[in-house]
């Protein structure tokens, strides 16, 4: 494939809704971020996978915020109960390799993000 | 927690002129990237320092992490117009899968 795709790439909800955000990284990488980025902001660290282990949740604002990776490949980030401070701009990223592997290069590759608006 | 601080946040400089963006950590970090995002566009990855006191360089950008490994800096010689966007460092402390972005430069550089 070209590179990590988001879906949907806009999202309008009412407050108080759910939403479901889909990462698909690039094949074969092992690593999976997600980050939220606020307006003039620099991306936000939500949440870190290894292959289907979330081995790190520390960035996520409340337990309304949860993430999967059952098999190790497509990620869905899912926000229960909307709130209009959870407007931002998600982003996902994937990694070849493990997070800190210092031998080879850690590059994040990006995917194009889903804009979620909460009115 | 860990902080990564980038200044300045915004520059605009004259097409030709120089340009250096500056991180700081709290805490000393592993290793630390560097990313630029154009308007409208996602983070797309420039480069990763590991060492002391590297210093590393991609034509006309130069990349240096200090020797406390705590700072980091890049600077582009002789903007152009194509240099126009936000530059990110992110940061990742030892012993933890977490990087922490910088708060951003914005480059402005006018023809």
């Amino acid at each position: 494939g070209a590179g990590v795709s988001q879906s949907p790439r806009y999202k309008v909800a009412k407050r108080g809704q759910d939403v479901a955000l889909r990462c698909d990284p690039i094949s074969g990488h092992v690593s999976l971020f997600w980050y939220q980025q606020a307006l003039g902001q620099g991306p936000e660290f939500l949440t870190y996978f290894q292959n289907e282990a979330q081995l790190d949740k520390s960035g996520l604002p409340s337990d309304r915020f949860f993430a999967e990776r059952p098999e190790g490949s497509v990620s869905t980030l899912k926000i229960q109960r909307t709130q209009q401070e959870d407007s931002a701009v998600y982003l996902c990223a994937s990694s070849l390799v493990l997070a800190g592997g210092l031998t080879r290069n850690d590059e994040q590759f990006f995917g194009p993000g889903t804009r979620l608006t909460v009115l | 927690g860990q902080q990564v601080m980038q200044i300045p946040q915004y520059q605009h400089v004259q097409e030709g002129e120089d340009f250096t963006t500056y991180c700081n950590s709290s805490t000393t970090l592993s290793n630390i990237q560097w990313y630029k995002q154009r308007p409208g566009g996602h983070p797309v990855f420039l480069i990763q320092l590991v060492k002391s006191g590297e210093v590393k360089k991609q034509k006309r950008l130069t990349f240096q992490f200090g020797e406390a490994k705590k700072n980091s800096s890049l600077h582009i010689t002789a903007t152009q117009t194509t240099d126009v966007g936000t530059y990110f460092c992110a940061g990742r402390a030892s012993g933890t899968y977490k990087y922490n972005f910088g708060t951003g430069t914005r480059l402005k550089v006018l023809a």
